[in-house]
């Protein structure tokens, strides 16, 4: 199984300034045949399910403003919030795809300074 | 417009059975691979199991393998997971989510549309 590590577990961020996640898989998620990398990132509000931010590691999903970006390729990611707004409060989750399990990372809560 | 809608969701006493359902709308159901997701509460997203979108190929976690079985019926636009012998942690919110991929029916495991969830209690 591909264990998926997120860190920090938590973070306090000012209102317009940058909050950083990071990720690392055990195995490579990056399929040599297709050069795509099996993660994707989700966002979860309290109450709420989770939702689909960024697919292939760097893919953002529609609707999705800008201000999200995902890095990374093989082990490493990054999920990164510029400009933090208030509604960018939520837990923060990686996933990989590479192959079942489906495996989540553990989260990471995103609040505001 | 997508929409999941989980039910079956309850209170059960260890080693008992329950069965959820998971009605989608809004799109081809039969063309998406489908997967059920899990959250005890307080705790992260766990994957519990997925389903290609014509229904052959089931795929579980470990933790449930043997006890859950998911399957679809796509004349009913269903998703279903039958969960037998259930433990006090599988007490959980049950998610329902749809593959994001639409160029193949098997799973690629990218969930794009979420349920809002059915509670499964396990307790005496």
């Amino acid at each position: 199984d591909i264990v998926m590590t997120q860190s920090p577990d938590s973070l306090a961020v000012s209102l317009g300034e940058r909050a950083t996640i990071n990720c690392k898989s055990s195995q490579s998620v990056l399929y040599s045949s297709n050069n795509k990398n099996y993660l994707a990132w989700y966002q979860q509000k309290p109450g709420q399910p989770p939702k689909l931010l960024i697919y292939w590691a760097s893919t953002r999903q529609s609707g999705v403003p800008d201000r999200f970006s995902g890095s990374g390729s093989g082990t490493d990611f990054t999920l990164t919030i510029t400009n933090l707004q208030a509604e960018d409060v939520a837990f923060y989750y990686c996933q990989q795809y590479y192959h079942t399990p489906l495996n989540f990372g553990g989260g990471t809560k995103v609040e505001i300074k | 417009e997508v929409q999941l809608l989980e039910s079956g969701g309850g209170l059960v006493q260890p080693g008992g059975s329950l069965r959820l359902s998971c009605t989608a709308s809004g799109f081809i159901f039969s063309k998406y691979a489908m997967s059920w997701v899990r959250q005890a509460p307080g705790k992260g997203l766990e994957w519990v199991s997925a389903i290609s979108g014509s229904g052959g190929s089931p795929y579980h976690a470990d933790s449930v393998k043997g006890r859950f079985t998911i399957s679809r019926d796509n004349s009913k636009n269903t998703l279903y997971l039958e969960m037998n012998s259930l433990r006090a942690e599988d007490t959980a919110v049950y998610y329902c989510a749809k593959d994001l991929d639409d160029t193949s029916e098997y799973l690629r495991g990218d969930l794009d549309y979420w349920g809002q969830g059915t509670l499964v209690t396990v307790s005496s």
